[in-house]
């Protein structure tokens, strides 16, 4: 079945730091791909998404791009801030909407001042 | 935007009771209900799907019976633990889908003594 891989945390950066955190997926259609953020005590926020191969996605920063050929989606910020501290989860869905999200099992940032 | 209200925020409870937890949509008619639990440092898991006025569709694994759904209206969705166990401590989020898209509530934490 389809399934997200992320890279595992926790991830600790200083305050302006670059930030990469990896996303990989398997499915047998062509998924539509998200990014959520879960900041400490909250519920889950969309962060960005893509729909079709070659996409990027982008929101406050974050940026991200679907690769068919890699099957990868990985979350990347050139400057990462205190206020980004939170657990970032890759997603996919088979519809573009997000209708049935299957997770990765998300990553923990914490950035440092 | 949608806002699904989730309450209570946090309980804590004596082994052997239920719990029920209630997401309510403010101002969009959820025709679609996602219940998802997230053990500590692990991925959202789908436990059930439920359309208003019909019997939840429940993922392999999930006990209904222990899980009871209802979705009864459109702006009123409820998950009951029932006899619940040290192991049901858990994040319990729900997260709706309406005319607009879909929205996350803030969760619940379920803490069983």
């Amino acid at each position: 079945g389809d399934s997200v891989t992320q890279m595992e945390g926790p991830v600790t950066l200083s305050e302006e730091a670059c930030l990469t955190i990896n996303c990989t997926y398997t499915a047998t259609g062509y998924p539509s791909l998200f990014w959520y953020v879960q900041y400490p005590g909250e519920g889950l926020q969309l962060l960005l998404k893509a729909t079709k191969a070659d996409d990027k996605g982008s929101n406050k920063g974050f940026e991200a791009t679907y690769r068919k050929e890699t099957t990868s989606f990985h979350l990347e910020k050139g400057s990462v801030q205190v206020s980004d501290s939170a657990v970032y989860f890759c997603a996919l869905s088979e519809d573009n909407q997000g209708g049935k999200l299957i997770f990765g099992q998300g990553t923990e940032l914490s950035v440092k001042p | 935007g949608a806002v699904v209200s989730q309450h209570p925020s946090r309980v804590i409870c004596k082994s052997g009771t239920s719990v029920k937890i209630e997401c309510r949509s403010l101002d969009f008619q959820a025709t679609t209900m996602f219940w998802y639990r997230q053990f500590p440092k692990k991925s959202l898991m789908l436990m059930a799907t439920s359309n208003e006025g019909s019997k939840a569709t429940y993922e392999q694994g999930v006990e209904k019976d222990k899980f009871l759904i209802n979705h009864a209206s459109l702006t009123l969705s409820t998950l009951t633990v029932t006899s619940a166990h040290p192991e049901d401590s858990s994040f319990y989020i729900c997260r709706a889908k309406g005319a607009g898209g879909y929205t996350f509530g803030s969760g619940t934490r379920l803490t069983v003594v």
